[in-house]
């Protein structure tokens, strides 16, 4: 098994452009998350989905936009990139919804907004 | 949301164990203690997780204090590889894991 697979791992946007970060699990993962993480700070929730076709916002959801066609792939998109968004992104997944299981992350996207 | 509180920096040597402390005083009979880790660049790695009882596995043990408002993560025998930030997490519900600062630990060669 792969486990969670994150591409690319690293990408410059200037500011306005758009792009959509991959995200792609091969475990049959109920549940994905997003994550992003700036310098010295712990991660922090962006979107998340308890199944194929059901997202919710986390904690920091604005400028983000995310949608779950298939269980095993969870892109999250940058409408419009921001400086703001400079940060390192990264992709979870657990087997199901309840707090019992463990999460499974990938290995990150670098993203730099110039 | 419920919280927990690590030192910012523990140091260790290698080959001694590590007990990383963790208290959250304010936990509810329903939030399960998780454990993570980050390696430098790398994404986070799950260690281990727990409701009531101690846990064991290849990785390192999870003590629970009694009255669950504290617990400890244990690794028995420290490697240069252990060094990382070690991140102690209540989950409930959806799990939607709320991250803090964690803990920094130093291994010693």
């Amino acid at each position: 098994n792969a486990g969670v697979t994150q591409t690319p791992k690293f990408q410059v946007l200037k500011t306005g452009q758009s792009m959509t970060l991959q995200c792609a699990q091969d475990m049959n993962h109920e549940y994905m998350s997003w994550y992003r993480q700036d310098p010295g700070m712990g991660l922090r929730l962006i979107h998340y989905s308890v199944g194929a076709g059901i997202t919710d916002q986390g904690e920091v959801p604005n400028g983000y936009n995310v949608s779950r066609s298939t269980t095993e792939d969870f892109p999250l998109r940058l409408l419009s990139a921001a400086p703001s968004q400079t940060s390192v992104y990264f992709c979870a997944s657990s087997l199901t919804i309840g707090p019992g299981y463990g999460y499974t992350f990938g290995s990150g996207t670098r993203l730099t907004v110039v | 949301d419920a919280k927990t509180t690590q030192p910012n920096s523990m140091e260790s040597n290698e080959e001694e164990p590590v007990h990383l402390p963790c208290n959250h005083s304010t936990i509810s009979g329903t939030d399960y203690i998780h454990w993570y880790r980050q390696l430098p660049s790398q994404g986070p790695e799950y260690v281990i997780h727990g409701l009531t009882s101690n846990v064991n596995n290849r990785m390192a043990s999870l003590a629970i204090a009694e009255d669950r408002k504290s617990s400890t993560l244990i690794l028995h025998r420290a490697t240069l590889r252990d060094a990382a930030v070690y991140y102690c997490i209540l989950a409930w519900g959806a799990q939607k894991l709320v991250f803090g600062q964690g803990t920094r630990l130093t291994i010693n060669p």
